[in-house]
């Protein structure tokens, strides 16, 4: 157990339609980051956040959004969702210390999303 | 840019016996930090190990160890004495300085048999 925990595990929905992905870092941990795994792009940076601050956007869609709240939980949404967006959604966190530092991000269980 | 090569899609190991699954990388930056996942059948992606590119020494954690050659830009996972249990997808990633992101290879399918 990696220590962060994301919620729902699994999603299905409908195009068109908006969710919304849970994340909750390790104790202690600022940064959290978002990636997306599908069998067409492979595993995909979309977004960090360091206590409670954009710090680097990836290839993230402009239909996808993000937030890291005071109590440092992170929230992933995804909205107007098309077939495309089927995908495997990690949250990953790490100490987030100074920007750059070679941190082991540690992953939560993902999300898996199935859009229909 | 930087990019992650892995160029072995699927490898076969008994069980007890070691095995290589090969990494390079591509960056022009000094200073960069590599990182082996692994994912098994059931989603979640598990750390392994690291290796700092000023590390002197190779990166050993347990039945894993990365043997890392700089000048060939390569940091190849051995993991010995393999497991049943071992059978996942891996995963090899790189992180450079100036930049929290990770980059992923494709990845490598290992299958131990008994």
């Amino acid at each position: 157990d990696s220590g962060v925990t994301q919620t729902p595990k699994h999603l299905i929905t409908a195009t068109g339609q908006r969710v919304t992905l849970r994340c909750s870092p390790r104790s202690g941990d600022l940064s959290v980051y978002w990636y997306q795994q599908s069998l067409d792009q492979g595993l995909q940076f979309l977004i960090q956040y360091y206590n409670g601050e954009e710090r680097a956007k990836g290839n993230i869609l402009e239909r996808f959004s993000a937030q890291q709240f005071p109590d440092l939980h992170s929230e992933l949404n995804l909205s107007s969702l098309e077939l495309g967006d089927s995908a495997l959604y990690f949250c990953a966190s790490s100490a987030g210390g100074a920007s750059g530092g070679q941190e082991t991000q540690y992953f939560g269980p993902g999300t898996r999303l199935l859009v229909l | 840019a930087q990019k992650i090569t892995q160029t072995q899609p699927g490898m076969f190991v008994q069980e007890k016996e070691a095995v290589t699954l090969d990494c390079t990388y591509d960056t022009s930056d000094p200073s960069y930090g590599l990182f082996w996942y692994k994912q098994p059948s059931s989603g979640e992606m598990i750390f392994l190990i690291y290796q700092g590119s000023y590390d002197q020494q190779n990166a050993t954690e347990g039945r894993y160890s990365l043997n890392f050659q700089k000048a060939r830009k390569s940091a190849n996972l051995v993991i010995s004495a393999s497991q049943l249990g071992d059978s996942a997808m891996y995963f090899c990633a790189i992180n450079v300085l100036g930049t929290d992101k990770l980059i992923f290879g494709t990845g490598t399918r290992l299958q131990v048999f008994p």
